[in-house]
């Protein structure tokens, strides 16, 4: 059956210093692979995404992430994290052998210091 | 802007109480979701729509219906709402995976208090 690991409940950083979030899966199929963030009270709203191509995805707010498919993994990173990416972050696998249904990890909670 | 919209921001009921949660996606997508996040388990599946009335069980379907008669509408409704179901209910909605994205929209979510 898939699966989505995300080995860090919570993880507190300091603010400009760099922030990296794991991700592991398993999923016998080709995954599309996603990252979601979650401010509190709000729902969950796109970072990034892969599909295809090129390992090493862009998303917004500075994001990137990189698939290695040899891991199963596919990290989020930001070199210099901003007060404002304090909020709750979720891997995501996307099933391509359903209609169109995903596995999410557990999510993992990030803390911004001063 | 794309819009998912879920009618209540925040419920509080009785148990044995019937509850409707509805959601409205602008963006005319073939799927929609009912997830259910409870802290530590991340985001659960509870009914998954393809199609304007179909439906599918996700993961923890049990205690729960849903209803979609039109492809902008998609309903959750818990027939006898127990204390075990006090948690945020998030609805998504995607265009299927052949439709080159298929990323999820997300409703800012439900949150549901049963006493």
């Amino acid at each position: 059956a898939q699966s989505v690991t995300q080995p860090d409940i919570h993880i507190t950083v300091s603010e400009g210093a760099s922030l990296e979030l794991r991700c592991n899966y398993s999923y016998g199929a080709t995954p599309y692979l996603f990252w979601y963030v979650q401010s509190p009270g709000q729902g969950l709203q796109l970072l990034l995404k892969y599909f295809s191509g090129d390992t090493l995805v862009q998303g917004i707010k500075g994001f990137e992430a990189e698939f290695k498919r040899s891991q199963s993994s596919f990290n989020l990173r930001k070199p210099s994290v901003h007060w404002s990416d304090a909020a709750e972050y979720f891997c995501a696998v996307g099933l391509t052998d359903s209609w169109g249904k995903f596995q999410f990890g557990a999510g993992t909670q990030v803390v911004v210091t001063p | 802007d794309v819009k998912v919209t879920q009618s209540s921001r925040y419920l509080v009921k009785r148990t044995g109480e019937k509850v409707f949660l509805e959601c409205v996606q602008d963006m005319d997508h073939e799927n929609m979701f009912w997830y259910r996040q409870d802290p530590g388990l991340g985001l659960r599946l509870i009914y998954f729509s393809y199609d304007v009335k179909m439906k599918e069980k996700g993961d923890i379907p049990e205690g729960y219906s849903v209803s979609r008669e039109k492809k902008e509408r998609f309903s959750l409704i818990l027939e006898s709402a127990s204390t075990n179901q006090t948690s945020m209910y998030l609805c998504a909605s995607s265009t299927s995976w052949g439709l080159n994205t298929g990323e999820l929209f997300f409703g800012e979510g439900s949150r549901l208090t049963v006493l």
